[in-house]
């Protein structure tokens, strides 16, 4: 099956922790997103790659990271400098050529 | 100012009757508009996509786009519960990086 997969669905992390999420699509897509999601409020760019091994700061980047080191893989960070990092965490890609964005089942991340 | 602004309702309508979304943005040089759904606790779902003035028809939906007024519409025809949903407008602006901007959403609620 060809997708975009978030894994793990739900996170827990304790306070202090540095915890990744990690995105995987098999669909050949140039393009990946991370993106984060809060109750009431519209989606929020984290990160963003559009080629392997280069990605640039989106409009909250500050707390997290990332790496693209395979087209299929765009992994995110979420660092112990992120002071309020329970949230609702996208991740979205892009066909060569195209302007939609399509996404992941997400990953559901709470601090303890 | 918001660069996407949307009600976030909720919209009530009863089942069969026609849902009108609405959707202004503030960038006058956007390129092209998206509109997604999405269930609670689920991700965004891309069902219209429209790049050109007027109307695009796809099934119950439709897309109405006015540059001129930086308004952008989706109607939902013979509206079913299952359409009972946030909706979420999102604006590709233009630039080095084409930034896709999302509002925060209109939630409906189609009543049997």
């Amino acid at each position: 099956d060809g997708g975009i997969t978030q894994s793990p669905k739900y996170l827990f992390r304790k306070e202090g922790q540095n915890v990744t999420l990690s995105c995987e699509q098999n669909l050949n897509h140039d393009a990946m997103y991370w993106y984060r999601q809060d109750p009431g409020q519209g989606l929020r760019l984290i990160y963003y790659s559009q080629i392997v091994n280069d990605f640039q700061k989106g409009d909250i980047a500050e707390g997290y990271s990332v790496s693209r080191e395979k087209k299929e893989s765009f992994p995110l960070t979420v660092t112990s400098a992120q002071k309020n990092p329970t949230a609702f965490y996208l991740c979205a890609s892009t066909p060569t050529g195209w302007n939609e964005q399509f996404f992941g089942p997400g990953t559901r991340l709470t601090v303890l | 100012q918001k660069e996407v602004e949307q009600n976030s309702g909720p919209l009530s309508v009863p089942e069969g009757a026609i849902a009108s979304l609405n959707c202004t943005y503030s960038d006058r040089v956007s390129q092209s508009f998206f509109w997604y759904r999405q269930y609670s606790g689920k991700s965004p779902e891309l069902i219209m996509s429209i790049y050109s003035n007027g109307d695009k028809e796809d099934g119950r939906f439709t897309a109405q786009l006015n540059k001129a007024s930086q308004y952008v519409s989706l109607l939902i025809r013979d509206s079913q519960p299952s359409d009972s949903a946030t909706y979420l407008c999102a604006v590709l602006n233009s630039g080095g990086y084409q930034k896709v901007t999302f509002g925060t959403g209109t939630k409906l609620q189609v009543i049997p």
